[in-house]
């Protein structure tokens, strides 16, 4: 199938507090993972992303894991403020030849209450 | 650098009536993406343009139709509008057509279908 999952669907946190968003995808052979953020009235945008080649990839607050044999990755997002607050997008891709495409996730709501 | 625009913000039309939306990508970008964006059903993959060919669809009808110019902008259809059309639609570009290439999106065009 083309299934990417993601969980939850909404998250609360309080700031200053760690967040943890779980994505699952069911291509094996997906090799390119990437979370997007989107906030209100904006496109969603590229945070961090993830090559099958490694397991783990931190960018400051940000970081990404991969473990492909249970075909899942998570975003972390540690220190968060009020600024973290969107939704929050992975994707994987599927059909992985020449005119594979990415697959996003329903997207999940995280809000950071002050 | 300009990033992803398109045109228009906001588009109202009636059950019947075809859309046009209109997608300029990031320049040297040759790759463009059309995804409708719908409330709670995430970013549904519509159509992929690469330097003027179709190279993948999504799980649309055919009055979901669009075409990838000389200069690589873009441009998506819609005919016969249904209300469930009603949504965001959103467009991205990148380099080239790899999946392992970051998308960037644009801002949205809002599409209301009374």
């Amino acid at each position: 199938g083309e299934n990417v999952e993601q969980h939850p669907s909404t998250l609360s946190v309080q700031e200053g507090d760690s967040a943890v968003i779980k994505c699952t995808y069911s291509d094996s052979a997906s090799n390119y993972f990437p979370w997007y953020k989107q906030e209100l009235g904006k496109g969603p945008q590229l945070i961090i992303d993830i090559r099958s080649n490694v397991g783990e990839k931190k960018d400051q607050r940000i970081a990404v894991t991969l473990n492909k044999t249970a075909k899942h990755f998570s975003l972390h997002i540690t220190e968060t403020q009020p600024e973290d607050s969107a939704v929050y997008f992975c994707a994987a891709p599927v059909d992985t030849g020449a005119n594979s495409k990415l697959t996003f996730g329903k997207g999940i709501t995280l809000s950071v209450r002050p | 650098e300009a990033g992803v625009t398109q045109s228009p913000t906001h588009l109202i039309k009636t059950r019947g009536q075809q859309a046009t939306l209109r997608c300029s990508p990031i320049s040297g970008h040759t790759s463009v993406y059309w995804y409708q964006q719908a409330l709670g059903l995430g970013l549904q993959f519509l159509l992929w343009y690469d330097e003027g060919e179709e190279r993948n669809r999504g799980n649309f009808p055919p009055r979901f139709s669009g075409r990838q110019f000389p200069n690589y902008s873009s441009e998506l259809n819609v005919n016969a509008l249904e209300l469930e059309d009603s949504a965001l639609y959103l467009c991205a570009s990148s380099l080239g057509f790899s999946t392992k290439n970051i998308q960037y999106f644009g801002a949205g065009t809002r599409l209301s279908v009374l």
